[in-house]
């Protein structure tokens, strides 16, 4: 039972770098999400995908690039990296959108990422 | 704006002893309101979910509760552990679409 794994755990960027954090899951959900959450802030959705082929922004996209060939997997691209992308960066799933009520998250354990 | 508060920041107890975390929110239209545990280094895990219809939802010695009429939802840990040591945070999803408000969270230390 893998849930949702993410890699790599750390990376240390300089910045203009790009990089691709990757989250894959196997339980077959269609949503799939990214979020970033900064030190005693809440979490923030970068993207969000309700299926394979389908992306659309969340409340913080400036930045970052999404793509989802298929069910499993949802990587998130960072083209030009600043500072300002320090985070530690949580991708999560659910079987249906995150409002319905018979729908929890599940995440996987994050990418803890510094850009100097 | 909508928001979620939650309150203390952080707290310290001794181990056995019970705690109360409070959670208050202005999202609006509200859908439901989520409790999640969140281990250090780890991603969060869902503890409990409840509509604006459920007063109180168990999950072992986690139970929270939901007053949808001032908009305050609270989590109760009865005989804590030094495995409840985490930090709690609150969610609350909008009636529709995919967004979900995060609260900061609430570190607890639970100590021997």
């Amino acid at each position: 039972n893998a849930g949702v794994t993410q890699t790599p755990k750390f990376r240390i960027l300089k910045i203009g770098q790009s990089m691709t954090l990757q989250c894959t899951q196997d339980m077959n959900h269609n949503y799939m999400y990214w979020y970033r959450q900064d030190p005693g802030m809440g979490l923030k959705l970068i993207y969000y995908s309700v299926g394979a082929g389908i992306t659309d922004k969340g409340e913080v996209p400036n930045g970052y690039n999404v793509s989802r060939s298929t069910t499993e997997d949802f990587p998130l691209r960072l083209e030009l990296a600043a500072p300002s992308q320090t985070s530690v960066y949580f991708c999560a799933s659910s079987r249906r959108d995150s409002a319905n009520y018979n729908s929890p998250l599940h995440f996987g354990n994050g990418t803890r990422l510094t850009v100097t | 704006k909508n928001q979620v508060e939650q309150s203390p920041q952080s707290l310290i107890i001794l181990e056995g002893k019970n705690c109360t975390l409070q959670c208050n929110y202005t999202v609006s239209p509200f859908s439901n309101l989520r409790w999640y545990k969140q281990d250090t280094g780890r991603g969060p895990v869902s503890l409990t979910i409840m509509t604006f219809s459920e007063n109180t939802k168990s999950n072992g010695r986690y139970t929270a509760t939901l007053d949808a009429d001032t908009k305050q939802s609270s989590l109760h840990i009865t005989a804590s552990q030094l495995s409840d040591s985490a930090s709690y945070i609150c969610v609350v999803s909008l009636n529709a679409g995919n967004m979900l408000t995060f609260g900061g969270g609430t570190r607890l230390m639970v100590k021997p």
